[in-house]
């Protein structure tokens, strides 16, 4: 299994700021990715982080509002840019040994947005 | 898309019994399948799987049973406790897309003591 650590863990930010989020695994995994989670609703997913390139979004998710960073095989940041109180939400970081493996999950980062 | 203002089902059981989550998904393509546990405030906890060339699999006090005819999956938990009071999820794996997954709408379970 991987051990993953996401921080902040919550934060409050003003309407129009960016907030970057750090993801660290504790062994190399192939696998990253985000995913958001609204309040009592399911995961939604964001992107894939693909190590030295650009990461992969799914529709609706684009990478002037998420950029995302994967320098190596342990460590990815996602950054919520020019926010707004609609991108008050969980934000989790979830990673993979394989592609046919189970992911496994952050602790989530609680973003309130004012 | 995402969908606004949904509201998770609710399954209300009495300690001691049975539980049984339901979840239908979407692709046939779908070839890998993964409950989660989600307590509050916490990321989602994985607690078993199943392939799509099996119909079962069992663990500890959980039950995973998988119909690809009607593209169900279900998760049993055998004599529920308090703990297991939580929003339990399940996700398919689509097969061929870099390992994503895709997560249904979620069941929040409350136990009663």
């Amino acid at each position: 299994s991987a051990v993953i650590s996401q921080k902040p863990s919550r934060d409050i930010c003003q309407r129009g700021t960016s907030l970057t989020i750090q993801c660290q695994v504790d062994s190399q995994v192939t696998m990253m990715f985000w995913y958001r989670q609204q309040p009592g609703q399911s995961l939604t997913l964001i992107a894939t982080a693909n190590q030295g390139s650009e990461a992969t979004y799914e529709s609706g998710f684009v990478i002037d509002k998420f950029p995302i960073s994967r320098p190596n095989l342990t460590f990815s940041t996602l950054t919520v840019s020019n926010m707004s109180p609609e991108d008050s939400s969980i934000y989790l970081c979830s990673a993979a040994t394989d592609a046919n493996e189970k992911l496994f999950f952050g602790s989530g980062t609680q973003l309130s947005v004012l | 898309g995402e969908s606004v203002g949904l509201h998770l089902p609710t399954l209300s059981v009495q300690e001691g019994d049975n539980s049984i989550i339901n979840c239908a998904y979407s692709n046939s393509a779908s070839d890998y399948f993964i409950w989660y546990k989600q307590e509050s405030g916490k990321g989602p906890q994985f607690i078993i799987d199943i392939r799509s060339n099996m119909d079962k699999r069992q663990g500890q006090r959980v039950t995973v049973l998988l119909n690809k005819t009607v593209k169900h999956l279900s998760l049993q938990i055998a004599a529920t406790q308090p703990g297991d009071s939580a929003v339990y999820f399940c996700a398919e794996n689509l097969g061929n897309q870099g390992g994503k997954l895709i997560f249904g709408q979620g069941t929040e379970l409350s136990v009663k003591p």
